[in-house]
C-alpha cells in the first residue's frame, strides 16, 4: 500500500523552530517529486514547498522563503521540512504529498494524513 | 498573480447532480492541467480528478472534470450525489513552476 506518514508537528512559540518529517512506503521514492502543502484554520490549501527528487531542486512560496527548508533522505525514504523563525500565521495542518513523476510536483497523487503545527505565545 | 476562483459553497440533495466551477483570473486555464481534490472534515485531501478530466483508480465515475475555454473555467461535476460526497473541494493548477489552489468550495449534501 502506498502511504505517506507525517510527524513532528507541535505547539511552538513565535520565533521558534520545528522539523517536520514525512516517511513514505509502498513505492520507489526516487520515482517521485515531493511537496509540502498546508491548510490553516478556516482557510484553504496552500502550497508551501516542492522538491525534485532526482535533481534536488527546490522551491518555496514567498511567505516562507528564507525560513523553511525542504530536504530529503533517500536512504530512509523520507522528506523533511525545517521550519525556522515561525510566525503565528504558519499555524496549520501540514501535509506531505507525492507528485506523479520525479520532477518537482505540479500536482499530487498521494497525500499524507497531516501533522499539526500551532505557533502561539 | 494568477488565481483560481471558486464559489464559497454549494448545496444539493442526494441523488442530484452538482457542478463546482473554478475560474482562472488571467491567461488561459486550458494552458495547464487542472486537478480537483476532495477533503472531508478531519481527513487528508484526496485526488478525485487530475489532468483536467482523468479519474484516479478507485474514484467513482460519478466524478467528472471538464474545461470550458470560453469562460476560462474548469468544472467538477458530481452526479448521483451521496451524503459521503459532503466535503471541501479544491481546484489546483500551476503557472510555470508555481502551484496554485483555488479557495475551495464547501459542498453540502442535504
Amino acid at each position: 500500500e502506498v502511504q505517506l506518514v507525517e510527524s513532528g508537528g507541535s505547539v511552538v512559540r513565535p520565533g521558534g523552530s520545528l522539523r517536520l518529517s514525512c516517511e513514505g512506503s509502498g513505492f520507489m521514492f526516487d520515482d517521485h517529486g515531493m511537496t509540502w502543502v498546508r491548510r490553516a484554520p478556516g482557510k484553504g490549501l496552500e502550497w508551501v514547498s516542492g522538491l525534485n527528487w532526482k535533481s534536488g531542486n527546490t522551491d518555496y512560496v514567498d511567505s516562507v522563503k528564507g525560513r523553511f527548508t525542504i530536504s530529503r533522505d533517500n536512504a530512509n525514504n523520507s522528506l523533511y521540512l525545517q521550519m525556522n523563525s515561525l510566525r503565528v500565521e504558519d499555524t496549520a495542518v501540514y501535509y506531505c504529498a507525492r507528485g506523479p513523476t520525479s520532477a518537482r510536483p505540479l500536482w499530487f497523487d498521494v497525500w499524507g494524513q497531516g501533522t499539526t503545527v500551532t505557533v502561539s505565545s | 498573480n494568477f488565481m483560481l476562483i471558486q464559489p464559497h459553497s454549494v448545496s444539493e440533495s442526494p441523488g442530484k447532480t452538482v457542478t463546482i466551477s473554478c475560474t482562472g483570473s488571467s491567461g488561459s486555464i486550458a494552458s495547464n492541467f487542472v486537478q480537483w481534490y476532495q477533503q472531508r472534515p478531519g481527513s487528508a485531501p484526496t485526488t478525485v480528478i487530475y489532468e483536467d478530466n482523468q479519474r484516479p483508480s478507485g474514484v467513482p465515475d460519478r466524478f467528472s472534470g471538464s474545461i470550458d475555454s470560453s469562460s476560462n473555467s474548469a468544472s467538477l461535476t458530481i452526479s448521483d450525489l451521496k451524503t459521503e460526497d459532503e466535503a471541501d473541494y479544491f481546484c489546483q493548477s500551476y503557472v510555470g513552476s508555481t502551484v496554485v489552489f483555488g479557495g475551495g468550495t464547501k459542498l453540502t449534501v442535504l
